[in-house]
């Protein structure tokens, strides 16, 4: 099995540029996650998804959409990038037992400039 | 709200010392929390619960609810502990909803 599976792994980005960062899981987790990694300030929830067709926000949305496509894909999209979302991203996937362990993608590193 | 502070950002001991990552959370109900380690080139994944009671690795922790506190022992340091550590916090809002602190990375020096 894959796992979690993110695209892209690398991206570089002019201020004021749009993406989207795709994730996948094949495990038919209800819940996935985003979050972003920054040094010093640890992983921090942008947003996350109970289940198809619900998201709810994190701890940081602002500046951020997502898109819980089916139960397999939750996409991250960066409208208007700013140097400040500079960061790696990873999106997660729960395992539905309840016991909270959380499957992580390999991260996207994205480069605003 | 949930918050979850470790007040090491990084932590360097000798191998076969004593391990302590520290961690404290803030939450207004029953707390579940965890431990997740990042080790290089590898994903972030699951080290322990507090539910589960276990030891892993060699590691434990124990909640301490008095002190708001999970820290992360082990007796004797292993290089291969050398890794980034998280604690986490899950709450329930509609899903389980896992905040995150802010990682302490242990370096283990032969």
């Amino acid at each position: 099995n894959a796992g979690v599976t993110q695209t892209p792994k690398f991206q570089v980005l002019k201020t004021g540029q749009s993406m989207t960062l795709q994730c996948a899981q094949d495990m038919n987790h209800n819940s996935m996650y985003w979050y972003r990694q920054d040094p010093g300030m640890g992983l921090r929830l942008i947003y996350y998804s109970a289940s198809e067709g619900t998201t709810d926000k994190g701890e940081v949305p602002n500046g951020y959409n997502v898109s819980r496509l089916n139960k397999r894909e939750f996409s991250l999209r960066l409208e208007s990038a700013a140097p400040s979302q500079t960061s790696v991203y990873f999106c997660a996937s729960l395992r539905d037992n309840g016991a909270g362990e959380l499957f992580f993608g390999e991260g996207s590193r994205l480069t605003v400039l | 709200a949930q918050r979850v502070t470790q007040p090491e950002k990084l932590l360097s001991v000798f191998k076969g010392a004593p391990v302590e990552l520290k961690c404290n959370y803030s939450y207004s109900g029953s707390p579940e929390l965890f431990w997740y380690v990042q080790y290089s080139r590898q994903r972030l994944q699951l080290l322990l619960r507090h539910i589960s009671r276990e030891s892993i690795k060699g590691f434990t922790a124990d909640l301490n609810k008095g002190e708001t506190s999970f820290h992360l022992k082990k007796p004797f340091a292993q290089e291969e502990d050398s890794a980034m550590y998280y604690c986490a916090l899950s709450g329930f809002q509609g899903a389980q909803k896992l905040v995150f602190g802010q990682g302490t990375r242990l370096t283990i020096n032969p």
